[in-house]
């Protein structure tokens, strides 16, 4: 699975667009990048998911790099509910099922 | 569509002692992973089920074990209790099928405190 590497804490003011960034260079081609939040003491709730186009769900829209190198996470109106740690993981189809995660980005969303 | 349900959400056993955790994975999904996570060491992978067999198994000693039933309800069962066990035990459930990407969606986790 690819390595990524996130910033530990990110702060957005309420109303404004989140933009997280994770950095994915060992990625090889057959691998997706995917997005993961957890809100305190929850389970990790999934985001989005991309391959090499930017995708766009009702959550989230996903910005991967033409070089696949790294990608950044938008949230396009921030609320106090999106605080969370946010992961980016790195795998393909036959790790979808056994994610690796890492220490995640902390998102503080603030009045 | 109800999610993926962990039973019980509180437990507290003692060193030494065995503990069983239930997951109920969401209807149609046959595949269940399960993590552990602690504050030292995050989110890890414990192993995964599909149709009753482990398909994928995590760095973990022989202690933790699993086993998943033909309505894809699985259990994962913890022996000989360590401090250390003390985690929120996390499954997850998703479709299970290979070649395409399979989204997982977890349950609440089950909070196991160790004495």
């Amino acid at each position: 699975d690819a390595k990524t590497t996130q910033p530990p804490s990110m702060d957005c003011a309420e109303g404004r667009a989140a933009n997280l960034p994770c950095n994915h260079s060992t990625i090889s081609g057959n691998e997706y990048v995917y997005w993961y939040r957890q809100i305190h003491s929850q389970g990790p709730q999934y985001i989005i998911h991309g391959l090499k186009n930017n995708e766009t769900n009702e959550m989230a829209s996903l910005i991967i790099t033409e070089d696949r190198k790294s990608s950044t996470l938008i949230l396009p109106h921030a609320t106090l509910r999106d605080t969370a740690v946010y992961y980016c993981i790195g795998g393909d189809t036959g790790t979808a099922s056994k994610l690796t995660f890492g220490t995640g980005t902390r998102l503080q969303v603030t009045l | 569509k109800a999610g993926v349900t962990q039973t019980p959400r509180y437990l507290i056993k003692t060193r030494g002692q065995q503990v069983t955790l239930s997951c109920s994975p969401i209807s149609g999904h046959r595949s269940v992973s399960w993590y552990q996570q602690t504050p030292g060491q995050g989110l890890q992978f414990l192993f995964e089920y599909f149709s009753e067999t482990q398909r994928n198994k995590g760095n973990f000693p022989g202690r933790f074990s699993g086993r998943q039933f033909s309505n894809s309800r699985s259990e994962m069962n913890v022996s000989t209790l360590e401090l250390g066990d003390s985690a929120l035990y996390l499954c997850a459930s998703s479709k299970g099928q290979r070649g395409f990407t399979d989204t997982q969606y977890f349950g609440p986790g089950t909070r196991l405190t160790v004495l």
